[in-house]
């Protein structure tokens, strides 16, 4: 089945740097990436998704890339606000109804 | 986005006793909802694919007596946990795909339920 690590586990960094994650995938079946920002006792909510046949995406202050041939993907997060601290985990999936597969998270911290 | 809400957002229950968490797509119909357990500081693990109109499918060590699921309809799935245990306390949370717009692969998720058994 898939596999997917993350890191870092956590990362700290003051307001207005960047801040990248960086996740890897084992199944070359999966072709949807999902990224979601989990905030201490509630749901994950998504926050951009990308596919195999993109290389990058864009929305805002965030961005997702994807090296599908590495099987590696990243979250970066430009102009950090302490609104962005929270856990972020990535996923993997072929797609369609087929089960997707969360990494292990990462704890960001914003710094004021 | 689609909204998926839960009830209830959190529980304590005895050893012993079963709990209900329901699971309701808002504004959607979903004929597939998934359900998560999640411990402090861990990741997301899928616990079962729900299937409305049909047995739902587990994933392998979960315990299909133990955590029963009923998608009686395309708009709610249930996941009773049977003769809880405090090994059983966790973070349960739910998600559906909305088969509508260009992505049918997103999961939107509920907000969770805390469960505490004592």
């Amino acid at each position: 089945g898939e596999n997917v690590e993350q890191h870092p586990s956590t990362l700290s960094v003051q307001e207005g740097d960047s801040a990248v994650i960086k996740c890897t995938y084992s199944d070359s079946a999966s072709n949807y990436f999902p990224w979601y920002k989990q905030e201490l006792g509630k749901g994950p909510q998504l926050i951009i998704d990308i596919r195999s046949n993109v290389g990058e995406k864009k929305d805002q202050r965030i961005a997702v890339t994807l090296n599908k041939t590495a099987k590696h993907f990243s979250l970066h997060i430009t102009e950090t606000q302490p609104e962005d601290s929270a856990v972020y985990f990535c996923a993997a999936s072929p797609g369609g109804y087929q089960k997707v597969t969360f990494g292990t998270g990462t704890k960001l911290q914003v710094i004021p | 986005g689609a909204v998926v809400s839960q009830h209830p957002s959190w529980v304590i229950c005895k050893s012993g006793t079963s709990v209900k968490i329901e699971c309701r797509s808002l504004d959607f119909q979903a004929t597939t909802m998934f359900w998560y357990r999640q411990f402090p500081k861990q990741s997301l693990m899928l616990m079962a694919t729900s299937n409305e109109g049909s047995k739902a499918t587990y994933e392998q060590g979960v315990e299909k007596d133990k955590f029963l699921i009923n998608h009686a309809s395309l708009t709610l799935s249930t996941l009773t946990v049977t003769s809880a245990h405090p090994e059983d306390s966790s973070f349960y949370i739910c998600s559906a795909r909305d088969p509508r717009g260009v992505s049918t692969d997103t999961q939107y998720f509920g907000p969770g339920t805390r469960l505490t058994v004592l």
